[in-house]
């Protein structure tokens, strides 16, 4: 089945920016998704289709897709975004739906 | 719009314990909808979906053991849960999968199913 990897942690002072990535092999054939879970609480889309927004969601968070990464990166980080981020994609083969390992997102 | 995950709780190894996720304000039967889970320490995992026109797809941990389904008259979603194990033990959440989508834009709060040894 399809993998997708994620590093554990990024770190990031508030009002800077945070660049998350996921892995995967032709990642860019698949439509990435990225969900936010804060301690505790649901997860929230906050990216779909590689680059779309819900609506809700601040401009602050925008995404990309080339080659075998995927990126979420979040703009003036603030505290409140502070949480576990996931990547995920749909696995036609299989017709799965694959989450990678997810980013802790600290804000120093 | 509200997703109400419920049945989780603590059951033996080799039990059975149905998981029942009431929705508003959509129809279930409109839309695709999934289980996903948490284990403790670990990240997201999916487990199972079922399509609107009623197909249905189980991660390989759990097919054969778990079945969801939904009952169009309650408005509800369920997930069969047989046979548990002690990886079985996470919380669990219905979502709901973005229109003709493959990813999931409304979450359920979550339900604990602890399964003991």
């Amino acid at each position: 089945s399809y993998v997708l990897t994620q590093p554990p942690s990024v770190s990031v002072a508030p009002g800077q920016t945070a660049t998350l990535t996921c892995g995967g092999d032709n990642i860019e054939s698949h439509s990435v998704h990225w969900h936010q879970q804060r301690s505790g609480q649901a997860p929230v889309l906050v990216v779909y289709d590689d680059t779309d927004r819900p609506s809700g969601i601040p401009e602050r968070f925008s995404g990309s897709n080339s080659g075998n990464t995927a990126t979420l990166t979040i703009s003036r980080v603030e505290a409140g975004d502070e949480a576990d981020y996931y990547c995920q994609v749909w696995d036609s083969i299989n017709d799965h739906f694959v989450f990678g390992p997810g980013t802790k997102v600290t804000v120093l | 719009v509200q997703l109400v995950a419920s049945g989780g709780g603590l059951v033996q190894r080799g039990g059975s314990l149905r998981l029942s996720c009431s929705v508003s304000e959509f129809t279930v039967s409109g839309y695709f909808m999934s289980w996903v889970r948490l284990p403790p320490g670990k990240g997201l995992e999916w487990v199972a979906v079922l399509y609107s026109g009623g197909d249905t797809y189980y991660a390989d941990p759990v097919k054969g053991r778990f079945t969801i389904s939904r009952d169009s008259s309650r408005n509800t979603l369920s997930l069969q849960m047989n046979s548990l194990r002690h990886e079985d033990t996470a919380v669990y959440y219905c979502a709901r999968h973005v229109l003709r989508g493959n990813t999931f834009d409304l979450w359920g709060q979550g339900t604990l199913v602890t399964v003991s040894s």
